[in-house]
């Protein structure tokens, strides 16, 4: 999984807290997805992104969730006042357009809700 | 919801082929199928893909029916470091096209 890097790997938050998840996508790759994976479940599609826009956020859930991927800088998915319920792994994957071209995954974040 | 069905574990021995099966026999013409796998604790990992043509990489084969509503994904010497959750996964072109699906997969396991 060289190339998409995120962090922090592990992040542990109290209820209420907000969770800043960083991603950035291999060199050349200017289109960005997020999933999650809740434990014991498969990953699940949450938002598509490219620079500046977002094109595809049918996955996320309606409130406390935004995604964003600046002109500079990594894509940033945000969860306000976190609840136990958003514990999970959550996976950035990259590629280098829309077409029929491979993702690429990073390792994930490990968000853990007290 | 995935359009594919898999067995939900596997045994191989080291050393030998591991042959994992998929159906997807609903698959459009324009379906792509997609092969990942996912090690304990990492992010998925791409391995390989196809339309209709059969496909090799340095990583696997990829073996798909004329008719196209199955496939099987080949690892021709299995090593311990291949025993992870295998997902195979069909993805249409154009709309849609970035969501991957996906299900609950097979769970290789190599043994020595």
């Amino acid at each position: 999984n060289a190339g998409v890097m995120q962090n922090p790997r592990h992040l542990v938050r109290r209820r209420g807290q907000e969770a800043r998840l960083r991603c950035s996508p291999m060199k050349g790759h200017s289109h960005v997805y997020w999933y999650r994976q809740l434990p014991e479940e498969g990953l699940k599609f949450m938002v598509y992104l490219q620079k500046e826009n977002i094109i595809d956020e049918s996955g996320m859930p309606k409130e406390r969730f935004s995604a964003e991927f600046p002109k500079e800088g990594p894509s940033i998915l945000r969860i306000q006042q976190v609840v136990r319920g958003d514990s999970a792994a959550y996976f950035c994957a990259s590629s280098p357009g829309p077409d029929n071209q491979p993702q690429h995954f990073g390792d994930g974040t490990r968000l853990s809700i007290l | 919801d995935a359009k594919t069905t898999q067995p939900p574990s596997m045994d191989c021995a080291e050393g030998r082929a591991a042959n994992l099966p998929c159906n997807h026999s609903t698959i459009s013409g324009n379906e792509y199928v997609y092969w990942y796998r996912q090690i304990h604790s990492q992010g998925p990992q791409y391995i390989i893909h196809g339309l209709k043509n059969n496909e090799t990489n340095e990583m696997a084969s990829l073996i798909i029916t004329e008719d196209r509503k199955s496939s099987t994904l080949i690892l021709p010497h299995a090593t311990l470091r291949d025993t992870a959750v295998y997902y195979c996964i069909v993805r249409p072109v154009g709309q849609g096209a970035q969501k991957l699906v996906f299900g609950q997969g097979t769970r290789l396991t190599i043994n020595p």
